[in-house]
């Protein structure tokens, strides 16, 4: 069945540094890939996505590219800012309409 | 409100009694999810709703799950002779359209933690 794999946290970076977390997947066909993020007190959001292989999605200077080839999807963003602290999850699409399978989540923390 | 409203934010009950978690989706969105959220065990999907077409109940771990959306807007899952296991936030999500796995942006709730005593 479908699955993710995400890079275990918790992610700890000063502020300005460069963020890569680490997404892989097992899926049947041509999944759609997303990424979203819970920020603290909120509900989950879409940060990005990608529908096809190659594709590269971006939002608020994430960005994350569908390797097909590699089966991953790695979130990176160039400057952490303190307000990108939030727990980020990698999910992928199949052939259900209605269902995302989630990774475990990477819970990042950035200080001043 | 504008958003995904679920209600109540916190439930504890007791093993063996039943509990129902309500969930108001996005006004005019057409799909709505139930989806869990376990410690150390990550997202779960639930169950799915989309328009009058028959749900996709492929998530439910089990017979004590249940869910249905009243006029396709409010859903309530219940969750009968509740288990400690069952301890968990249940969130829900929902679309303009159907299709959260095809790309279509979800709007989730801030959950329901249910804790089982």
């Amino acid at each position: 069945g479908d699955s993710v794999t995400q890079m275990e946290g918790p992610v700890t970076l000063s502020e300005e540094a460069f963020l890569t977390i680490n997404c892989t997947y097992t899926a049947t066909g041509y999944p759609s890939l997303f990424w979203y993020v819970q920020y603290p007190g909120e509900g989950l959001q879409l940060l990005l996505k990608a529908t096809k292989a190659d594709d590269k999605g971006s939002n608020k200077g994430f960005e994350a590219t569908y390797r097909k080839e590699t089966t991953s999807f790695h979130l990176e963003k160039g400057s952490v800012q303190v307000s990108d602290s939030a727990v980020y999850f990698c999910a992928l699409g199949g052939t259900s309409y209605g269902k995302l399978t989630f990774g475990q989540g990477t819970i990042l923390t950035v200080h001043p | 409100g504008a958003g995904v409203s679920q209600s109540p934010s916190n439930k504890v009950t007791e093993k063996g009694k039943d509990v129902e978690l309500r969930c108001d989706p996005i006004s005019g969105h057409t799909a709505l999810y139930w989806y869990r959220q376990s410690l150390g065990q990550g997202l779960e999907f639930l169950i799915y709703f989309q328009g009058n077409s028959a749900p996709d109940k492929s998530g439910l771990p089990s017979d004590r799950f249940s869910a249905e959306r009243t006029g396709g807007s409010v859903s309530t899952l219940t969750i009968q002779r509740t288990q400690q296991e069952d301890s968990a936030v249940y969130l829900c999500a929902s679309s303009v359209t159907g299709g959260a796995g095809k790309g279509t942006e979800a709007f989730f709730g801030q959950g329901t933690r249910l804790t089982v005593v």
